[in-house]
């Protein structure tokens, strides 16, 4: 089964909107970690923003903000004020604490194109 | 700030041959990572390495893959006989802690011919 759910294969906005990315994850595990990378076409993966299973709050990070919905198992990643610079592929991805050691499951990603 | 270090950034083989792609971790890092990435497919973990040993690995991760940390520096992938489908990018990431995020190298493209 599938750890890690981004169904949105591309995804359009335009220079200063705001842009939501999916992502749902499937795990038994009550102790995770949820990511999001960055990977422009120079093909570098960036770390952009964390949420641990058990935080409170929303992780945010300068533009980036993690809409994380427990009970939904979701975690989607909002970008505000997009920039071209953005245009990217944007990948989830989950580590299971009790149970994947510490590898890193990845989506099969979503690419975000921004226009002027 | 300090970041990983992946070397050769692009490695071109002929099939069967061995292939060394190297990597320098953040210096106070101790748990060590291998990813691939085929073309246009998502990020699949291949092994992470903690104390000088594998600490897990995928079945990805076969008798061709081997990893060494030969020095205080360095973190080395080996593929013993390289085959067409061993075509993709490979990262190495590292962290101090596994409950922190992993930073990622730029990734060695390796293309088999």
């Amino acid at each position: 089964a599938q750890k890690i759910t981004q169904t949105q294969p591309g995804m359009f906005v335009q220079e200063k909107e705001a842009v939501t990315l999916d992502c749902t994850y499937d795990t038994s595990d009550p102790s995770y970690g949820l990511f999001w990378y960055k990977q422009p076409s120079s093909g570098e993966m960036i770390f952009l923003i964390y949420q641990g299973s058990y935080d409170q709050q929303n992780a945010t990070e300068g533009r980036y903000s993690l809409n994380f919905q427990k009970a939904r198992k979701s975690a989607n990643l909002v970008i505000s004020a997009s920039q071209l610079g953005d245009s990217a592929m944007y990948f989830c991805a989950m580590r299971e604490v009790n149970t994947g050691f510490q590898k890193l499951v990845f989506g099969t990603g979503t690419r975000l194109l921004v226009s002027p | 700030e300090p970041e990983v270090t992946q070397t050769p950034s692009h490695q071109v083989t002929q099939m069967g041959q061995e292939v060394i792609l190297r990597c320098v971790p953040i210096s106070n890092h101790l748990y060590f990572y291998w990813y691939r990435q085929i073309l246009g497919q998502k990020v699949e973990f291949l092994v992470s390495f903690y104390n000088n040993e594998i600490s897990e690995k995928s079945e990805i991760f076969d008798d061709q893959f081997s990893v060494e940390r030969p020095d205080g520096s360095n973190f080395t992938l080996k593929i013993r006989s390289t085959k067409l489908e061993d075509s993709a990018m490979y990262f190495c990431a590292s962290t101090r802690d596994p409950n922190q995020p992993q930073h990622f190298g730029d990734g060695t493209r390796l293309s088999i011919l």
